[in-house]
């Protein structure tokens, strides 16, 4: 099946620095990728559409200057968090869907738990 | 609004069988999916409906009425590794995911 991947898998970090997530289709091409965040217990929450070439879609209450993305080419998307602070500590998974055989699959990446002091 | 609703937990027995039901409330439709996700883990992908009606695949069906807004999801033969959280979402006009809260499902042996 198509691979997503994500790096990194974790990561800690202080309160005020930034951190950047990497998101990559390995064995296909993914003109839109799309940015979840899930905090415990709760379902995924979209945060934003990356488009490939293009400026993302951030959906409301989503700050785009907090949260920047980049989706410059067709196999990497990357997610960064500016001036984070803890309670931007969660999980944060990409995924981009493929229209295969007449299912519409979205695929998601390992995700990366992010973790701010 | 939209709206996705599942129910919180549920509980099964190994071997047994466990219907996991969700109703929905969206701006059009375009596709209902299930995953399934491991705690500490991403989603991993299980069924998609368009059309109404029964789609299985192995041990795990799901099903999808469009006109009642309700879509269930079977799982037959439980084991113990079914343990875990299982996610409606339904695809609006937009072709936006609009995810449910899950369904956390506890096997017992």
């Amino acid at each position: 099946g198509a691979v997503v991947s994500q790096h990194p898998s974790w990561v800690i970090c202080k309160s005020g620095t930034s951190v950047k997530i990497e998101c990559r289709s390995l064995d296909f091409q993914a003109t839109t990728m799309f940015w979840y965040r899930q905090f415990p217990k709760q379902s995924l929450m979209l945060m934003a559409t990356s488009n490939e070439g293009s400026k993302a879609t951030y959906e409301q209450g989503v700050e785009k200057d907090k949260f920047l993305i980049n989706h410059a080419s067709l196999t990497l998307s990357t997610l960064t968090v500016t001036s984070a602070h803890p309670e931007d500590s969660s999980f944060y998974i990409c995924s981009t869907s493929l229209e295969r055989g007449g299912d519409n699959e979205q695929f998601f990446g390992p995700g990366t738990r992010l973790t701010v002091l | 609004g939209q709206n996705i609703d599942q129910p919180t937990e549920m509980t099964a027995t190994e071997g047994a069988i466990v219907q996991i039901n969700c109703t929905y409330q969206t701006s059009g439709f375009n596709g209902l999916f299930w995953y399934q996700q491991h705690a500490g883990e991403a989603p991993t992908f299980l069924s998609y409906n368009v059309l109404d009606g029964l789609e299985e695949k192995g041990r795990f069906s799901s099903f999808l009425s469009r006109s009642k807004g309700y879509s269930y999801l079977l799982l037959k033969e439980l084991q113990m590794k079914d343990s875990a959280s299982y996610l409606c979402a339904v695809r609006d006009s937009n072709y936006q995911l609009i995810w449910g809260a899950g369904t956390k499902l506890i096997i017992k042996p």
